[in-house]
């Protein structure tokens, strides 16, 4: 099983400033990365895929890079409805598994 | 309206089944795959298993292989998910989640509201 490590468990930032999530891979999965959001009272939102492929609707302030083993999600400037919980996924092979999830909130 | 709308909660007693459905709409069921993916109270989210709702084929984590069975009622475009022999620490939020592709299964771009399992003597 492929294990994902997320880094830091929570981020504290102030809105406007730039946000930086990092995931990390135990083996190669390429580009095979997903990132979500999670806030409470809603419904799960999907990010980010192929590790840097905005999903429909994901403003551009959401970016993703990396391949292999590292990743990042950067939010270029937080915005309120920013602060949330958010998760990799790893999709490399059929046995999928998330990270514990870092969240970002408000300094 | 493009949707997944799950059934509700439950409470159930240890080492009984629970069934949890999802029933899709707004869209052409079988052209989509389905994941199961819980989350424990004040936890992180855990992907179960899948289905294809084209041909029936799933995956299921090795965790829970052998307890789970995820399967559909595509007349019904519903999937459900059995979850056997469970434990206190199966008390968790259970989601549905479609693929975002029809053409590559893995990342979950629709999901469900989430149920509320609760195991308890």
């Amino acid at each position: 099983e492929i294990v994902m490590t997320q880094s830091p468990a929570t981020l504290s930032m102030s809105p406007g400033e730039r946000a930086t999530l990092s995931c990390r891979a135990s083996q190669s999965i390429d580009s095979n990365l997903a990132w979500y959001q999670q806030k409470p009272g809603q419904v799960v939102r999907l990010l980010m895929y192929g590790a840097s492929t905005r999903a429909t609707g994901i403003p551009a302030r959401f970016s993703g890079s990396g391949s292999g083993t590292e990743f990042t999600l950067t939010i270029s400037s937080l915005q309120s409805e920013d602060f949330a919980v958010y998760y990799c996924q790893h999709y490399n092979n059929w046995l999928w598994t998330f990270g514990q999830g870092t969240k970002v909130e408000i300094k | 309206q493009v949707q997944l709308v799950q059934s509700g909660a439950e409470v159930k007693k240890p080492g009984t089944s629970v069934k949890v459905s999802c029933k899709a709409s707004g869209y052409t069921f079988s052209s989509y795959g389905i994941s199961w993916v819980r989350q424990a109270p004040g936890q992180g989210l855990e992907w179960m298993g899948w289905i294809s709702a084209y041909n029936g084929n799933t995956n299921y984590a090795p965790k829970f292989r052998g307890r789970v069975t995820i399967t559909t009622d595509t007349s019904a475009t519903t999937v459900n998910m059995e979850l056997r022999s469970l434990r206190s620490d199966d008390t968790a939020v259970y989601y549905c989640a479609r693929d975002y592709s029809n053409s590559h299964a893995g990342f979950l771009g629709l999901w469900g509201r989430g149920t509320l399992v609760t195991v308890s003597s």
